[in-house]
């Protein structure tokens, strides 16, 4: 358990439905990240957060897709009007600002979609 | 940044030293080695990371040539539980905000 925390564990839905996924990070990490990882690939950036700020986003991250950390402690990312082929894990991770710290991951939110 | 290729399954048994290999041509001066493990339904973590030479901690060794071009992850006297996919990163030090994961290599260890 490296202190992230992710809800749900495990998400299924049916197409054209929208869902929340929320991460908690590691108290006092400054900078949190979502990756995107499908069945037999690695982890796929997305996005990430410095405090509330949003400072990148991936092209992976279509209309569709919102993150938010609005107290720059918790996120959500939320897919609406969702498809097959957002059928993925979903990881989160934070790390410290300013330091020579790696990211550490969550254990990710399952994704299927029916 | 710099491409990484490395074998997609490799199987081992209990007590053995496992070598993966890495290929990574193109990497660049300022780039780094770093690698990372993944258990099923878990994230990734950070296993080590180097630029030149050798590199050893508690968990693992990596060799890295004059030439940079490659790199070996060495994991001595394998049990159960390092059942795991080990992705090797080339690029910017583990600390930068945008890791870039290949396919990994997915690692079987047998009793």
């Amino acid at each position: 358990d490296t202190g992230v925390s992710q809800d749900p564990r495990h998400k299924i839905t049916k197409r054209g439905q929208n869902v929340t996924f929320r991460c908690d990070p590691i108290s006092e990490h400054n900078r949190l990240y979502w990756y995107r990882q499908t069945l037999g690939q690695g982890p796929e950036f997305l996005t990430y957060f410095q405090n509330e700020a949003q400072l990148e986003k991936s092209r992976l991250l279509s209309d569709r897709f919102s993150a938010e950390r609005p107290k720059g402690s918790f996120s959500t990312l939320e897919i609406q009007r969702t498809e097959q082929g957002d059928s993925a894990m979903y990881l989160c991770a934070s790390r410290p600002d300013q330091s020579t710290d790696t990211q550490y991951f969550g254990p990710g939110t399952r994704l299927t979609v029916l | 940044l710099a491409k990484t290729t490395q074998p997609i399954s490799m199987d081992s048994y209990e007590g053995q030293e496992v070598n993966i290999t890495c290929s990574h041509n193109n990497i660049a001066t300022n780039d780094y080695i770093t690698w990372y493990q993944q258990f099923p339904s878990q994230g990734p973590r950070f296993i080590i990371q180097g630029y030149k030479t050798k590199v050893t901690n508690e968990v693992a060794s990596l060799f890295i040539p004059a030439d940079r071009k490659s790199s070996t992850l060495s994991l001595p006297r394998v049990s159960l539980s390092d059942t795991a996919v080990y992705y090797c990163l080339v690029g910017p030090s583990y600390n930068t905000d945008k890791l870039i994961f290949g396919t990994g290599t997915r690692l079987q260890v047998f009793p």
